[in-house]
Parts: C-alpha cells; structure tokens; sequence
C-alpha cells in the first residue's frame, strides 16, 4: 500500500493567490481528516468527511479555505486568496472510521505564503 | 476526551530502554490511550493504544497502571531514528473525528 499521498510536498506562493492541497487517502478508508501544523498552535484538526461528508468544518479558519471530497479517492483543500498567516505544513489523514480508527498520516505539504 | 500530561522533553543514550510517561488521571472507562509520534518533517504515525491491559508491537510497549490514570511507552532499544516528539492521547476508542495533539515528548537518543 502507497499510503497516503498528498500533492504538492511544497508550495511557495504569493499572497492574494489560490493554493490547492491534494490527497489522496488509503484505498478502502472511510475517513479522511485535513489537519494544519504551525510551531505557534502545534497540530489541528481543520475538517474531516466521512464516507466522502464533511462531519466536522469546525476547525476551517475562515470564509477562504474550503474542502472538497468529490469521490472516496481524492480530496481537496484550497485556499482563496492566501496570507502570509496561512504558511504551514498541512497533513491529510485516512481512517477506516471503525474499530481502533487509527489515523495514517501523509507526508504533508510545507505551505509558504510570501 | 480526557487531557493527558507528557514531560517537555527526554534524552535517551542509543541502545538502551526509553520509558516515556504520561498521566491522565480523567480518563474515563471507555477511553483507549493511544501513542503517535512525529520525526521531523514527516506526518505523525501510529505506534500502539491500549485500554487497561498492558500492549507490545513490534515498534513499542505500553504499560498501564492499574487505576489508569497513567501509562508509559517503551521503547526497548532506542536507536538513533527513535528521536521524534511522542504525543499521547486518549480518547473513545472507534469514536470519529480527529485526534487532539498536545504538546508531546521531544525525546532525543543522543550515541
């Protein structure tokens, strides 16, 4: 198994610009969590989807992230238009959303908003 | 999910047992604690959970007391690759939703 797989591993943008995150979670999990690591607030949940649902957007900053799950395969976090404050890794996890419910994580994505 | 407490910080000499604590003196009886840890740049990963009898994998142990209220992973021979911050985390086991990340242990296995 490939594990989870999340593109691009670095992005470096300017502000005011879109930046789209991609993941694409262990084939036959349910969940999928997106999660952002900053040195300040340390690791935090930003949404997660079930079964391909958004169950929990709480986390999401504000009005310029979003989250798409169009198929149980692929996902996606885009931020429109991006700040200098939005720099930071950003990991996608997968779940079988059952039993242990042991989350694997992706390699992240290292964030840099100029 | 109940609150866990971890040491800032731990050094460890390679090849010998790191014993790694965590109190949770909240937990309630449902409640499973769960290990993650996180080397640098890379995605947090799964080590072990337990509920209240004590847990071996192929990467750790997990002793609880026998109130719960604590638990210690070990790592019976650290190796150089073992250092990485260890988060602990307890929570409902099969519950959904994500897993809330303290602070962590940053142990470093110095040779």
């Amino acid at each position: 198994d490939a594990g989870v797989i999340q593109s691009p591993r670095h992005e470096v943008t300017e502000m005011g610009q879109e930046v789209t995150l991609r993941c694409k979670p262990i084939s036959g999990h349910n969940s999928l969590f997106w999660y952002r690591q900053t040195m300040m607030r340390g690791l935090e949940l930003l949404i997660y989807f079930n079964n391909n649902v958004p169950i929990d957007d709480s986390g999401m900053p504000e009005d310029r992230f979003s989250a798409k799950m169009p198929n149980a395969s692929f996902s996606t976090l885009k931020i429109q238009p991006s700040e200098p404050r939005d720099s930071a890794v950003y990991f996608c996890a997968s779940s079988l959303g059952t039993g242990p419910d042991t989350q694997y994580f992706g390699p992240g994505t290292r964030l840099t908003v100029l | 999910d109940a609150k866990t407490t971890q040491p800032p910080s731990m050094d460890c000499a390679e090849g010998r047992a790191a014993n790694l604590p965590c109190n949770h003196s909240t937990i309630s009886g449902n409640e499973y604690v769960y290990w993650y840890r996180q080397i640098h740049s890379q995605g947090p990963q799964y080590i072990i959970h337990g509920l209240k009898n004590n847990e071996t994998n192929e990467m750790a142990s997990l002793i609880i007391t026998e109130d719960r209220k604590s638990s210690t992973l070990i790592l019976p021979h650290a190796t150089l690759r073992d250092t990485a911050v260890y988060y602990c985390i307890v929570r409902v086991r099969g519950s959904q939703g994500n897993l809330i990340f303290g602070k962590g242990t940053k142990l470093s296995v110095k040779p």
